[in-house]
């Protein structure tokens, strides 16, 4: 049972403009979201995160936006530059004993064209 | 302060050996996780190991078994390799206190033939 969707594969986007990225999730009891960006050969980096307590989130070009009634979880990149390129993960966190325990999405690979 | 460290970066094994991988965690952070990543199923949760016990748990069948060292590092043995294995192993390291973010390796890619 995947918790944690997302449905879009891949994202073409032209440079400068704005790329949105979605995931939904199905667990209520999701108190943390984060979203990773992994380029081939390297592992997942952390790029934002956002509380299940506020509803959006903001570092630089980077915005994340949380519905929590819609269980929908958006990464907005504005303006999206090349070096954006790669694919994005998010992912929810739960608390389960004293751990938290993180569920990847699918991942969707974003292109940025010139 | 030097990143998480993975090794081997590549290794190809044949059905029914078996594999382990090694993991060094960012220097203070004591707890690690193991993550299989497939094409078309994301990052699918192994285990996590905190203070050299193992907190929780993916679904994953017995072959797949790991430990933590009381340096944090971290092994992750598979045996019984089967081709289904094959994929890219990554793990991730974190305080493992109130911390919600992992710091990922470069992973193993890890062949089965």
């Amino acid at each position: 049972d995947q918790q944690v969707k997302q449905n879009s594969p891949s994202l073409s986007v032209q440079e400068g403009r704005i790329s949105i990225l979605n995931c939904d999730y199905t667990n209520s009891m999701f108190d943390y979201f984060l979203w990773y960006k992994k380029y081939p050969a390297e592992g997942p980096t952390f790029l934002i995160s956002i509380s299940s307590i506020k509803d959006k989130n903001e570092d630089g070009r980077f915005t994340v936006f949380l519905n929590k009634s819609a269980k929908h979880l958006s990464l907005h990149i504005v303006p999206s530059q090349p070096g954006d390129s790669a694919v994005y993960f998010c992912a929810a966190s739960l608390w389960v004993g004293t751990a938290s325990k993180l569920t990847f999405g699918t991942g969707t690979r974003l292109q940025v064209t010139l | 302060k030097a990143g998480v460290t993975q090794t081997p970066r590549y290794l190809i094994k044949t059905r029914g050996q078996q594999v382990t991988l090694s993991c060094s965690p960012i220097s203070g952070h004591r707890s690690v996780s193991w993550y299989q990543q497939t094409p078309g199923q994301g990052l699918q949760f192994l285990f996590e190991y905190f203070s050299e016990t193992q907190r929780n748990k993916g679904n994953f069948p017995g072959r797949f078994s790991g430990r933590q060292f009381s340096n944090s590092r971290s092994e992750m043995n598979v045996s019984t390799l089967e081709l289904g294995d094959s994929a890219l192993y990554l793990c991730a390291s974190s305080l493992g206190t109130t911390s919600y973010e992992q710091y990922f390796g470069p992973g193993t890619r890890l062949t089965v033939t």
